[in-house]
């Protein structure tokens, strides 16, 4: 079936520093989207990505989609306190299941 | 926009007994309703979906079912927890295909 595979899991930064993670998956997906779970809470949706190579910004975090529609990255710039938290990546190939990356845990040294 | 409610926000169940956990959704009609585990640390694992009224989709052989007995409800239940049901379970709803899911505030499970 189809799996999501996002890495590094976990990601440790100094306040102010830039850095990408990145979310494979096995089979070619329609959309992908990004969540953002705060410690204790539930995950909140940050970004679709639908085109082929597609690229959106949010402020300091940019989301780009692959050519191949298979793989993504969510690159954050000048990392503040306030970016801590688990984010995902879920990819939806063509049925209603929505399929989760495992998350990628951001702590933020300030 | 769509709002989930879901309770109670946290439980402590006993090996052996049975769950209800339910979801309701406001403001959409028909949506797609989702049950995810989120074991501590870990990532979301999709349980269940439903696209409509009595219409469920298992997605992991386990110890757990799902029902939707109206439109914009949704339930989890077992009839016998394991310590293995501990976890993390969250009802998310969208409203149409490929649209973003919509997260309830979760409820908080441990069998002991």
């Amino acid at each position: 079936g189809q799996q999501v595979m996002q890495i590094p899991q976990y990601q440790h930064v100094q306040e102010g520093e830039d850095f990408t993670t990145y979310c494979n998956s096995s089979t070619t997906l329609s959309n992908i989207q990004w969540y953002k779970q705060r410690p204790g809470g539930h995950p909140v949706f940050l970004i679709q990505l639908v085109k082929s190579g597609e690229v959106k910004k949010q402020k300091r975090l940019t989301f780009q989609f692959g050519e191949a529609k298979k793989n993504s990255s969510l690159h954050i710039t000048a990392t503040q306190t306030t970016d801590v938290g688990t984010y995902f990546c879920a990819g939806q190939g063509g049925s209603e299941k929505l399929v989760f990356g495992k998350g990628m845990k951001l702590t933020v040294n300030p | 926009s769509q709002t989930i409610h879901q309770w109670p926000a946290t439980l402590v169940q006993p090996v052996g007994s049975p769950l209800s956990l339910e979801c309701t959704v406001e403001g959409t009609s028909n949506p797609n309703l989702y049950w995810y585990r989120q074991a501590a640390g870990r990532g979301l694992q999709l349980l269940f979906y439903s696209v409509g009224i009595g219409q469920i989709s298992s997605e992991v052989p386990q110890n757990l079912s799902a029902s939707r007995p109206q439109d914009r409800q949704f339930i989890l239940s077992s009839k016998k927890l394991l310590l293995s049901d501990s976890g993390f379970y969250l009802c998310a709803a969208r409203g149409e295909y490929n649209s973003p899911l919509h997260f309830g505030n979760g409820t908080r499970l441990t069998v002991t």
